[in-house]
């Protein structure tokens, strides 16, 4: 079957830098993305790898390695407002989004 | 009105009764998904209409109907539910076809159901 695994819950301080891990098993690969999802709001599209390696886009980075099945999202300079939860999606050989559960992250003062 | 728009934002309904819940999208895309997100569970696709062609997810009970008018209205319509259905579920629209099957999702808010 199809898996994508990423921790329940994190909790960070505001200033530092979290790193939220995320590990596939999926028929085939076509990128892998990330979402922010605030409590009781849309899921907003935040970053999308293909090829491996780092993309950065201003706090937020993510990794990818395909051949260890593993993301991860990089957040700097932790703001309040980074509180929410943050999903992990690969496009399987269908073209469809294979779903993690989501991530809590809880930024404290 | 922009993005992807969902109504009702919340709905109460009984086991008995019939309701339907409208998305549009103003983003000019060619495909839209209704998806069930549960807590702590991952995101549920229910249905894909990709280039008005209808994908289904085979698990989705007969209670859960959508229909696709055109490119820009999705409405899924709901009899007969379960407390089990309640839940808050999420619409997307993205560009289908070709490269852009590489792009990303689009959601609106939701609506947060509730079957008593």
């Amino acid at each position: 079957g199809q898996n994508i695994d990423q921790p329940t819950e994190m909790t960070a301080t505001e200033g530092a830098i979290v790193q939220i891990n995320c590990t596939y098993q999926t028929s085939g690969f076509n990128g892998l993305f990330w979402y922010q999802q605030h409590a009781g709001e849309a899921p907003t599209f935040l970053s999308y790898n293909v090829l491996d390696g780092l993309e950065e886009k201003g706090r937020f980075s993510s990794f990818l390695s395909r051949s260890k099945g593993y993301s991860y999202l990089l957040l700097k300079e932790l703001q309040m407002k980074d509180s929410a939860s943050y999903l992990c999606a690969v496009k399987d050989s269908n073209y469809q989004l294979i779903w993690g559960a989501g991530t809590k992250l809880i930024i404290k003062p | 009105e922009t993005g992807v728009t969902q109504t009702p934002r919340h709905l109460v309904m009984g086991m008995t009764n019939k309701k339907s819940l409208k998305c549009e999208q103003h983003l000019g895309h060619n495909a839209m998904y209704w998806y069930k997100q549960s807590a702590k569970k991952p995101l549920e696709l229910m249905f894909v209409y990709s280039l008005e062609e209808r994908v289904e997810n085979n698990s989705v009970p007969s209670r859960f109907s959508p229909e696709c008018p055109n490119s820009s209205h999705l409405f899924l319509h709901l009899h007969t539910l379960q407390p089990e259905d309640s839940a808050l579920y999420l619409c997307a629209s993205s560009q289908g076809g070709g490269a852009a099957r590489y792009s990303e999702q689009f959601f609106g808010p939701g609506t947060r159901l509730t079957v008593l």
